[in-house]
């Protein structure tokens, strides 16, 4: 079975500032990795995964996400925040050959002024 | 392309009454999906359709919740009787299938969410 953790609840920051939010995941087999955001009052949209390949992953928004196998790790980054960017941050996982997402519990990221 | 549909918005109704959930899942998408989100909560998948077939329903309360997707098309959840607990955001999605022996690499399309609030 796969868990994922971000441990971070809610992560306020300044505009332009950098920011990262964090995701570590558990699994006994290869996964595929993603980054959902869920804007207020809307569904989730998927903001970057990784599947193979390197493993620095470029999104959408300029978001950015690196995978790290030996720490378990797939946090998420952005070099310059904006207003905009303020939203709910999911983490999730599935297993190889499978379509089952497991999320984590959110990171509210709070932008600013 | 139009995304994933889904009724009402917003629902308010008591403990022990019933409510339903339709969604429309993207044309094609041969996976449709629900997922409850509570309040601070990642989404937690309910069930899994494939067409009309269901491939993964172990978190549905069966007991009070039920779902079908008659034609392989749309769907719709029923919640009878509804708890307190049942208090959430019930998210639909859909997924496109790959060719035979390709895997899904697990991009789901999302719906707004229907928020249900059991008083």
């Amino acid at each position: 079975a796969q868990s994922v953790t971000q441990l971070d609840s809610q992560v306020p920051v300044f505009e332009e500032a950098p920011v990262e939010l964090r995701c570590n995941y558990s699994s006994s087999v290869s996964v595929y990795l993603f980054w959902y955001v869920q804007y207020p009052n809307q569904g989730l949209q998927l903001l970057l995964k990784y599947l193979s390949g390197s493993t620095l992953v470029k999104g959408i928004n300029g978001f950015e996400a690196e995978f790290n196998k030996s720490q378990t790790s797939f946090h998420l980054r952005k070099p310059s925040v904006h207003i905009s960017d303020t939203a709910e941050y999911f983490c999730a996982v599935s297993a190889l050959n499978t379509d089952k997402l497991i999320f984590g519990t959110g990171t509210r990221l709070q932008v600013f002024p | 392309e139009a995304g994933v549909a889904q009724s009402p918005r917003y629902k308010i109704i008591e403990k022990r009454q019933s409510v339903a959930f339709w969604c429309n899942p993207i044309s094609g998408h041969a996976t449709l999906y629900w997922y409850q989100q509570i309040l601070g909560q990642g989404p937690k998948l309910l069930i899994q359709f494939q067409n009309n077939g269901v491939v993964d329903d172990s978190q549905l309360p069966k007991d009070r919740f039920s779902a079908e997707r008659l034609k392989g098309v749309d769907s719709t959840l029923k919640i009878q009787p509804a708890k307190l607990e049942d208090s959430a955001v019930y998210l639909c999605a859909s997924s496109l299938d790959l060719p035979s022996g390709g895997t899904n690499t697990g991009e789901l399309f999302f719906g707004e969410g229907s928020r249900l609030t059991v008083l």
